[in-house]
């Protein structure tokens, strides 16, 4: 399947600095990816979806303000926990799929942060 | 909200077939069913995923009831690394731009030695 990474793989931050993860798509164009936020013992959470070139889309209850995402390409993605705090700490993880019919989504490796 | 029903944990012996049940009594005609899987501390991972008929890849089977409404992730001969969280995720056909996996709690699937 193809291939998905992410950067870094984990990060400790102070409280109240910001913090950028990085998607790439590294065999295929990604038209859509979404990053997915997942707290201990619990399933994955859709947080956004962003189109290259365009605004990303924030589901219910996720602030825009304090998670920022560029799809700035077809290969990569950003996305940035701005002031950071502890209740933030989560494993990030992004997802990108292509545009072909097929339909398969493709997940990066996650992203551990922890905010102290 | 997830579409769909897993049994929240089942054990399998190594070597043996894995079948992992999942209920999607609301699934729509358009909407597709996927498998995915996380190993501790990764990100998901698909496997397969179907419409109406069954299929077959280098990982699983896949085996959709004829009314859709369940279907079975097969796991002909299971190995320590399959233990893991199995997602079973209905989700509409491509066609828009954008479309959302919706993950519920899945299934934890022990394989034991």
């Amino acid at each position: 399947g193809a291939v998905v990474s992410q950067h870094p793989s984990w990060v400790i931050c102070k409280s109240g600095t910001s913090v950028k993860i990085e998607c790439r798509s590294l065999d295929f164009q990604a038209t859509t990816m979404f990053w997915y936020r997942q707290f201990p013992k619990q399933s994955l959470m859709l947080m956004a979806t962003s189109n290259e070139g365009s605004k990303a889309t924030y589901e219910q209850g996720v602030e825009k303000d304090k998670f920022l995402i560029n799809h700035a390409s077809l290969t990569l993605s950003t996305l940035t926990v701005t002031s950071a705090h502890p209740e933030d700490s989560s494993f990030y993880i992004c997802s990108a799929r292509g545009g072909s019919e097929s339909g398969e989504q493709y997940f990066g490796p996650g992203t551990r942060l922890t905010v102290t | 909200d997830a579409k769909t029903t897993q049994p929240p944990s089942m054990d399998c012996a190594e070597g043996r077939a894995a079948n992992l049940p999942c209920n999607h009594s609301t699934i729509s005609g358009n909407e597709y069913v996927y498998w995915y899987r996380q190993i501790h501390s990764q990100g998901p991972q698909y496997i397969i995923h179907g419409l109406k008929n069954n299929e077959t890849n280098e990982m699983a089977s896949l085996i959709i009831t004829e009314d859709r409404k369940s279907s079975t992730l097969i796991l002909p001969h299971a190995t320590l690394r399959d233990t893991a969280v199995y997602y079973c995720i209905v989700r509409a056909a491509s066609g828009g731009s954008n479309y959302k996996l919706t993950f519920g709690k899945g299934t934890l699937l022990t394989v034991n030695p």
